[in-house]
């Protein structure tokens, strides 16, 4: 079975500046795909970025960016001049290509903008 | 375009009761998922249905729990007999069609409180 982990409960940043939220994850399986989902406090769940895994680069969306390293199995979230819009809980997640396509759920981490 | 219509958005049942959550997939949305998502942990995975078939339920407790999603209406998770460890965050996703290029919008979720 797959597993997701994201080893940081929480973290703070300041304005204006840069986070790295780390995942890693199991598999056995060679065709899948990895996401970064944000829950802010209204509890909605907003994907942020999505990358398969048969791309060797990276996915960048606006000041998101992933830094996806294969054989490691991780997959980490950069936010770029953060903003306090950007504080949230941040959801890791894995699905396997073929199947029934379900998600797997890191725990999450707890992102704090400071201003 | 409306997105994932999720109903009620709070659910408040007395032990022993029935909770029935409703989700509305987006329009064209023939795949809808399931997850439970309990106080400080991640979404879990319940059920995946298709338009009259359930496809897996490998996440759904045995007893109490029933999923449908009929021709016509919203997918339907069904509690029975709610306990206390039922409160959670129920949230559904849906997507146009199997495979990673599509994926699942989430709805906004139903938080279930059992007193």
């Amino acid at each position: 079975a797959q597993t997701v982990t994201q080893s940081q409960p929480e973290m703070s940043v300041q304005e204006a500046e840069t986070v790295t939220l780390s995942c890693t994850y199991d598999t056995s399986e060679n065709n899948y795909y990895l996401f970064w989902y944000k829950q802010p406090p209204s509890r909605q769940m907003i994907l942020v970025i999505r990358q398969e895994a048969y791309k060797q680069q990276n996915a960048t969306e606006n000041r998101f960016s992933v830094n996806f390293q294969k054989a490691a199995k991780s997959f980490s979230l950069k936010i770029s001049d953060s903003q306090l819009g950007d504080t949230a809980m941040y959801f890791c997640a894995f699905m396997n290509q073929g199947g029934s396509e379900k998600l797997v759920f890191g725990k999450g981490t707890k992102l704090t903008v400071n201003p | 375009n409306a997105g994932v219509m999720q109903n009620p958005r709070h659910l408040v049942r007395r032990r022993g009761q029935e909770a029935r959550l409703r989700c509305s997939p987006m329009k064209g949305h023939s795949h809808v998922y399931w997850y439970r998502q309990l106080p400080e942990e991640g979404l879990k995975f319940m059920v995946y249905l298709q338009k009259e078939n359930i496809i897996d339920e490998s996440g759904m407790p045995k007893e109490r729990f029933s999923a449908e999603f009929p021709k016509e209406g919203p997918s339907i998770l069904r509690i029975q007999q709610v306990v206390r460890g039922d409160s959670a965050a129920y949230f559904c996703a849906s997507s146009p069609l199997k495979g990673s290029d599509q994926p699942q919008h989430f709805g906004d979720g139903t938080r279930l409180s059992i007193l």
